[in-house]
């Protein structure tokens, strides 16, 4: 079975702060990805990356970074954490053409 | 732009009886659609695939069909149990027939609830 791990569960920081979210997996996979949730608006991809040291902007990456200098894992850096940020955030992987493959989340609250 | 649509935020029906969730989209590129399921506090788990070749794809009590002219997709589930009440994501990709493509775009979701 493929295993997507998110490092928090719930996170809480301040605004202004800067805000690592890792996501590893366990597979090999080529392609990992980040996204958001939010009610109402379904997910919404924020970055994806195709190899090592490959990253692609997706549809809302702005306030957002990522990171990917090993395979198997894929961060999300918010620069300059603010309250809009605060919601789901999730990490997926995928390999060949099969479907893509999710973590748990990360609930995220700026305050 | 919403490209993936899916109009209906919540459903309701009764154990035993089928559930239908359907999903629009309007990028005739797309070629190759997904359904996942969410539970509160979890990750998306994929659910059932179709690629645009095919107009039906079965996999135990969930059927999935495409009606490519009109653009439209439907999860039927039967019997529907209280276990399948989660929040059903629709997903499409243009990337020709590697499914599960490197960029997915979903739609908002329904909330299916299925009372025993």
């Amino acid at each position: 079975d493929v295993k997507v791990t998110q490092s928090s569960r719930y996170l809480v920081k301040r605004t202004g702060e800067k805000v690592f979210l890792e996501c590893v997996q366990d597979m090999d996979h080529e392609n990992m990805f980040w996204y958001r949730q939010d009610p109402g608006l379904g997910l919404r991809l924020i970055y994806f990356s195709y190899d090592v040291k490959m990253k692609e902007k997706g549809d809302i990456p702005e306030g957002y970074s990522v990171s990917r200098e090993k395979k198997e894992r894929f961060s999300l850096i918010l620069e300059s954490a603010s309250t809009n940020q605060t919601s789901m955030y999730l990490c997926a992987s995928r390999a060949g053409d099969q479907p893509q493959h999710f973590g748990d989340g990360t609930r995220l609250s700026i305050l | 732009d919403q490209q993936v649509k899916q109009n209906s935020p919540s459903l309701s029906v009764q154990e035993g009886r089928i559930s239908i969730l359907n999903c629009d989209y309007t990028n005739s590129m797309f070629d190759y659609f997904l359904w996942y399921k969410k539970y509160p506090a979890e990750g998306p788990t994929f659910l059932i695939s179709i690629s645009s070749i095919k107009d039906k794809n079965e996999d135990g009590r969930f059927t999935v069909f495409l009606n490519k002219s009109a653009k439209h997709l439907s999860l039927h589930i039967v019997p529907s149990q209280p276990g399948d009440s989660a929040v059903y994501f629709c997903a499409a990709s243009a990337e020709g027939l590697s499914g599960g493509s490197e960029k997915l775009v979903f739609g908002k979701g329904t909330k299916l609830t299925v009372n025993p």
